[in-house]
């Protein structure tokens, strides 16, 4: 069965720390990986997409890795802000359009 | 360019009654996606319409579910009839058509509609 589990599940750090996300996957055969932030009440924005063949994306401050064979993808965020406060989600997809989505990292910057 | 939109953004209704949920993709996008999260749970899969075709329907939970794209522009998600488990956000999404008639790597999501079923 194909999964996606994200840890931590929630993540409180103060403003200014560099600070790592968690994405782990069950099933190596990926097509793609994308990390989106949701903010409260508010829809889903992509942060970044790594293919199958690819190591790292970034975007920014944000930079995402991708180890396929340990079924592992992180998302770095560098001198983190109060601004990045969001729920922190990270999909995967496969040989299909579906994306699996993990539940979340829950990110709270404290100024 | 105008996103994804989602109409409407909240919804209450009362076991047993009827909701459409309707979502306008990017203009120019033939692939529509619908996922939905509900409480305490990962966000799952629902369809995928490729202009006014059905895709991929696997993540439908029941016949209680009805999706439609007529002409292959905007969607319409209708519960019928209504079940508390239903409750939950929606989300819509789209993308592109790449070359070889590839949906393209990237989805864009709306901002959702809440149901709330009591």
């Amino acid at each position: 069965k194909q999964e996606v589990t994200q840890i931590p599940a929630a993540l409180s750090v103060p403003e200014g720390e560099n600070l790592v996300l968690n994405c782990s996957f069950t099933d190596s055969a990926i097509y793609n990986l994308q990390w989106f932030r949701q903010d409260p009440g508010k829809g889903l924005t992509s942060l970044l997409l790594i293919q199958s063949s690819q190591r790292e994306q970034t975007s920014g401050r944000l930079n995402a890795s991708l180890d396929k064979s340990s079924g592992r993808s992180t998302l770095y965020i560098a001198a983190s802000q109060p601004g990045d406060s969001a729920t922190y989600l990270c999909a995967v997809r496969y040989s299909n359009y579906q994306l699996i989505w993990g539940a979340g990292t829950k990110l709270i910057i404290k100024p | 360019e105008a996103g994804v939109t989602q109409f409407p953004s909240h919804s209450v209704i009362e076991k047993g009654q009827t909701v459409t949920l309707r979502c306008d993709p990017i203009s120019g996008h033939d692939n529509l996606y619908w996922y939905r999260r509900v409480m305490g749970k990962e966000i799952k899969f629902l369809l995928h319409f490729v202009k006014e075709s059905k895709q991929d329907e696997s993540g439908m939970p029941n016949n209680r579910f009805l999706a439609e794209r007529t002409g292959g522009t905007y969607s319409t998600l209708k519960v019928q009839p209504a079940e508390l488990e239903d409750s939950g956000v929606y989300f819509c999404a789209s993308s592109s058509t790449m070359v070889r008639g590839r949906a393209g790597e990237t989805q864009y999501f709306g901002p959702g509609t809440r149901l709330l079923v009591l």
